[in-house]
């Protein structure tokens, strides 16, 4: 069984710039959740994806989007880049209300 | 404003004592509580958790105590060993089962033979 991967894994991007993250969730799993963890701070929610719909949202801005494909597989885009989007994201999958699994995240740099 | 808090950020234990993570919220509807180990590299992994209308689950060497009343829980791990240095994230869901998690800020443990 393979687990939640991510892309890429380190990824350097300058202030305005955009930025697409991937993520595959696991084998069997129907539900993908983004969270955001900036240096020093816990994980925070993006948003989730279940069925290739948005299924619940943080505070995050409409800059912040994604995408789920119907393998389940997941994207984020952030549009407009600023200095403190840098963090590392992490992609989580699950079956709808069952344990989260994450990835290994992509550490985003914003220059 | 944080609902979940961990107000040490880091902890270090000798090797075979107990480790205790601690762990406070302020949200009364919170309803199921999760702790998450994370290795540098790697995402968080699911560790334990305690649903609210428990007060104490165990499994093996880790134990996660809840007191509702003080909205306070913590994770207790003995004997503590040094493949147990890591960040421990404590999280909360809220009822109706697909909800995000609401993660504290960690606490790191190292673990010293």
């Amino acid at each position: 069984e393979t687990g939640v991967t991510q892309s890429p894994t380190h990824l350097i991007k300058t202030r305005g710039q955009q930025v697409t993250l991937r993520c595959s969730s696991q084998s069997g799993h129907n539900t993908v959740s983004w969270y955001q963890q900036a240096l020093g701070q816990g994980p925070q929610f993006i948003f989730q994806y279940y069925r290739e719909e948005e299924n619940g949202r943080g505070n995050f801005p409409p800059r912040f989007s994604g995408l789920q494909f119907p393998n389940y597989s997941s994207e984020l885009n952030v549009n407009a880049l600023e200095l403190d989007d840098s963090a590392l994201y992490l992609c989580a999958s699950s079956f709808l209300g069952g344990e989260q699994f994450f990835g290994p995240g992509t550490r985003l740099t914003v220059l | 404003d944080q609902q979940v808090k961990q107000n040490s950020p880091s902890l270090s234990v000798q090797e075979g004592r107990i480790s205790i993570l601690n762990c406070d919220y302020t949200n009364s509807m919170f309803d199921y509580f999760l702790w998450y180990k994370k290795y540098p590299a790697e995402g968080p992994t699911f560790l334990i958790s305690i649903s609210s209308i428990k007060d104490k689950n165990e499994d093996g060497r880790f134990t996660v105590f809840l007191n509702k009343s003080a909205k306070h829980l913590s994770l207790h791990i003995v004997p503590s060993q040094p493949g147990d240095s890591a960040v421990y994230f404590c999280a909360a869901i809220f009822p109706s089962g697909n909800t995000p998690l609401v993660f504290g800020k960690g606490t790191r443990l190292s673990v010293i033979a």
